[in-house]
């Protein structure tokens, strides 16, 4: 496709368990950045990928987020043990390499909700 | 650490007036970018202007233009001729230059609802 694409659209899951959130960047992009929008609430940073390296994770909230991008291309947000807070908006962008003109792309976001 | 601020949490307009959407920022840099983004239903976010800190021109994109007050740090959003369309979320968002992360930092957001 020619847009950021995320899968899936809409992950119930209960108090506890795993997830994985996958992102699929533009062709040819090679920073990609995840972002969590809790309701009511603009994007936060998250973490940012610069091919296949994690350049920037400040913003992942504990120990339980993780995210990796092993062929700099797709990236999986995994997130451990699940709790209610996690519930919200979770969304992907992409952006040709670090020059000063880029634009971020972002994809229509994966709603996690935790029950 | 950079903060946005939008301080208008709804705004409504009639269709063909115009608008003017509110956004404040603070930072200690001197080259930067502002952006500002539309977030429809779909939950995609959808880039509407942007702004680099060291350009004096105000930014335009059609019926959409920005009034950046660098000094004032501020940077609000003209719509002109409102359109149905046009209802959204709007964010606006700040991103670093220089060093760092490429981050963006975005404000609450604007629910803007425009009326027949």
């Amino acid at each position: 496709g020619a847009g950021v694409s995320q899968t899936p659209s809409n992950k119930v899951t209960e108090k506890g368990k795993y997830v994985e959130l996958r992102c699929d960047p533009i062709s040819g992009h090679t920073a990609l950045y995840w972002y969590r929008q809790s309701l009511g609430q603009g994007p936060e940073f998250l973490i940012y990928f610069q091919g296949t390296g994690a350049a920037d994770d400040s913003g992942l909230p504990n120990d339980r987020f993780f995210a990796v991008r092993p062929e700099g291309s797709v990236s999986t947000l995994k997130i451990q043990r699940t709790e209610r807070g996690d519930s919200a908006v979770y969304l992907c962008a992409s952006s040709l390499r670090r020059i000063r003109h880029t634009e971020a792309f972002f994809g229509q976001g994966t709603r996690l909700t935790v029950v | 650490a950079q903060t946005v601020t939008q301080s208008q949490p709804e705004m409504s307009v009639q269709e063909a007036e115009t608008v003017t959407l509110s956004c404040t920022y603070d930072t200690s840099e001197s080259d930067y970018y502002l952006f500002w983004y539309k977030q429809p239903p779909s939950r995609q976010m959808i880039l509407v202007i942007r702004q680099e800190a060291y350009k004096q021109q105000n930014a335009t994109e059609n019926r959409f233009s920005v009034n950046f007050q660098k000094a004032a740090k501020s940077f609000s959003l003209k719509i002109s001729d409102s359109q149905l369309g046009d209802a959204a979320m709007y964010f606006c968002a700040y991103r670093n230059i220089q060093g760092g992360s490429e981050k963006l930092v975005f404000g609450k957001g604007t629910k803007l609802t425009v009326n027949p």
